[in-house]
C-alpha cells in the first residue's frame, strides 16, 4: 500500500541553525501539506502546496520557513534559523486529485532545538 | 469559525469495557468531511475514518463505530471491547470543503488497562 514516507525520524540541532526535513509523497498525489504538532498539544497546520506552489498557509508559518519541490517526488520544508519553539513533531501529508480528498500523513520527524 | 473540540482530556478504560470518544465541531460551510486519527506512542498518525458532511450513516468496522450526528455537530467515536492496544491518542479532525487544510481537535488519549 502506498505511504508518505519522512526523513529525519529524528534530528537535534542546535538554535540558530538550518534544518531541512523531508517526505516523499504519495507518487500521484497533487496536494501537499506540512503539519506540526509540539509535544502534548494538537496537530497544526502550517502550508498547503499545489502546483508547485503555497495555496494556504498559517500564521505560523513566518519567513523562516519554506517549502519546495524540487524534483518532482521530494518535499521538503526548511526552517531558516531555528528556535527553541521549533521544537515539535513535523508531519508532512499527501491528498490526491483534490482538496476534499483524504490527506494521508507520513510517521513524522521529531525535531528538538538545543 | 472552524473548530474541533474534544471535551475529554484523558480516558482509562478496563481491557473489554466499551468507550465513546466525544467530538463536536464548528463550520459555516454546507459541505465538510469529518475525519478521526490515532496516535499510538511511536508517533504516527493513523487514519481511521473520513465522513461526508452529506452523510449521516453511522459506520462500523470490527469494533469501531461512528455516530454522525448533524443536529448536534458531533462525530463519536465508539471502541467496543477494549484491547491494550487501543491505547493511544485519538484525533478528531475537520476538513471544510472552502479551506485546504485540517482543523484538528485537541485530542484525546485512552488508556486501556489490562
Amino acid at each position: 500500500e502506498p505511504e508518505v514516507t519522512q526523513t529525519p525520524s529524528h534530528q537535534v540541532t542546535q538554535m540558530g541553525q538550518e534544518v531541512i526535513l523531508r517526505c516523499v509523497p504519495i507518487s500521484n498525489h497533487l496536494y501537499f501539506y506540512w503539519y506540526r504538532q509540539i509535544l502534548g498539544q494538537k496537530v497544526e497546520f502550517l502550508v498547503s502546496f499545489y502546483n508547485n506552489e503555497i495555496s494556504e498557509k498559517s500564521e505560523i508559518f513566518d519567513d523562516q520557513f519554506s517549502v519546495e519541490r524540487p524534483d518532482g517526488s521530494n518535499f521538503t520544508l526548511k526552517i531558516r534559523s531555528t528556535k527553541l519553539e521549533d521544537s515539535a513533531m513535523y508531519f508532512c501529508a499527501s491528498g490526491g486529485l483534490s482538496t476534499q480528498e483524504t490527506q494521508y500523513f507520513g510517521p513524522g520527524t521529531r525535531l528538538l532545538v538545543l | 469559525a472552524q473548530k474541533v473540540t474534544q471535551a475529554q482530556t484523558e480516558i482509562s478504560v478496563v481491557e473489554k469495557e466499551d468507550v465513546t470518544l466525544d467530538c463536536v465541531y464548528e463550520t459555516r460551510d454546507t459541505t465538510y468531511y469529518l475525519f478521526w486519527y490515532k496516535q499510538p506512542p511511536s508517533g504516527e498518525l493513523v487514519f481511521l475514518i473520513r465522513r461526508n458532511s452529506f452523510d449521516e450513516q453511522n459506520e462500523i468496522s470490527g469494533r469501531y463505530s461512528w455516530n454522525f450526528q448533524k443536529s448536534t455537530s458531533s462525530f463519536n467515536f465508539t471502541i467496543t471491547a477494549s484491547q491494550v492496544v487501543d491505547s493511544a491518542v485519538y484525533f478528531c479532525a475537520l476538513l471544510p470543503d472552502n479551506f485546504n487544510k485540517f482543523y484538528f481537535g485537541s485530542g484525546t488519549k485512552l488508556n486501556v488497562k489490562p
